[in-house]
């Protein structure tokens, strides 16, 4: 069965610091790859997304970025974090065939201070 | 860009109660997908629909893909306590790599 990890699970970070969150995707080979954020209460909105290794589509211009170093490994940071940033991250991915279908990992909650 | 309007944006009904929600857009959609999210985790999965017109059940949950493409809905039977949480749709334009999410429908259960 494919699986999608996410770590740290929660993070609070002060002002200015970098941030580097991992996501890592098991069961499957050759994934697309999904960064989203959610503010409390609110819907997804996608930040990044990743058809391959070393390709990164931004979706929104932000202070965050993306990269993705191995086929099963997708990176979001930051080198500076500012209020805004602070919400809830997901990632995702396709598995298999499937490719319409998003699986999405357990979240990591970044909160800054 | 492409938009889904999801409805209602939140429910409060009985425990045993039915359950009925839905999505629209003015774009064709060639996939549907419906996802829950409990507080503090990740969307899982409900169902997903590939085909227009299909009609696909996974337990107390029904959910159909609109035979225009453009719509989709979410049935819930007798509902039970753990189904309180928020219910996302999301579809997909063949090709694009991308979903488009509804905004998300908070059910709340009371006892």
């Amino acid at each position: 069965s494919q699986t999608i990890h996410q770590w740290p699970a929660t993070l609070v970070q002060p002002v200015g610091s970098p941030l580097s969150l991992e996501c890592t995707v098991e069961g499957t080979s050759n994934p697309n790859l999904y960064w989203y954020r959610q503010a409390a209460g609110r819907g997804l909105q996608l930040l990044f997304y990743s058809v391959g290794i070393g390709q990164i589509s931004s979706e929104v211009p932000q202070n965050l970025s993306a990269s993705r170093p191995q086929d099963r490994q997708f990176i979001l940071s930051s080198k500076k974090l500012l209020l805004s940033d602070s919400g809830f991250y997901l990632c995702a991915g396709t598995m298999g065939e499937a490719q319409e279908t998003q699986y999405f990992g357990p979240g990591t909650r970044l909160l800054v201070l | 860009g492409q938009q889904l309007n999801q409805s209602p944006q939140s429910m409060f009904i009985q425990e045993g109660e039915d359950v009925s929600m839905n999505c629209t857009s003015s774009s064709i959609f060639n996939t549907w997908l419906w996802y829950k999210q409990d507080p503090g985790e990740g969307p899982v999965l409900l169902i997903a629909l590939y085909k227009a017109g299909e009609l696909t059940s996974n337990g107390r949950l029904t959910a159909q893909f609109g035979i225009t493409r453009k719509d989709s809905f979410l049935n819930i039977s007798a509902s039970i306590p753990s189904d309180v949480g928020i219910y996302f749709c999301a579809g997909q334009n063949g090709g694009a790599q991308k979903l488009v999410f509804g905004q998300g429908t908070r059910l709340t259960i009371n006892p």
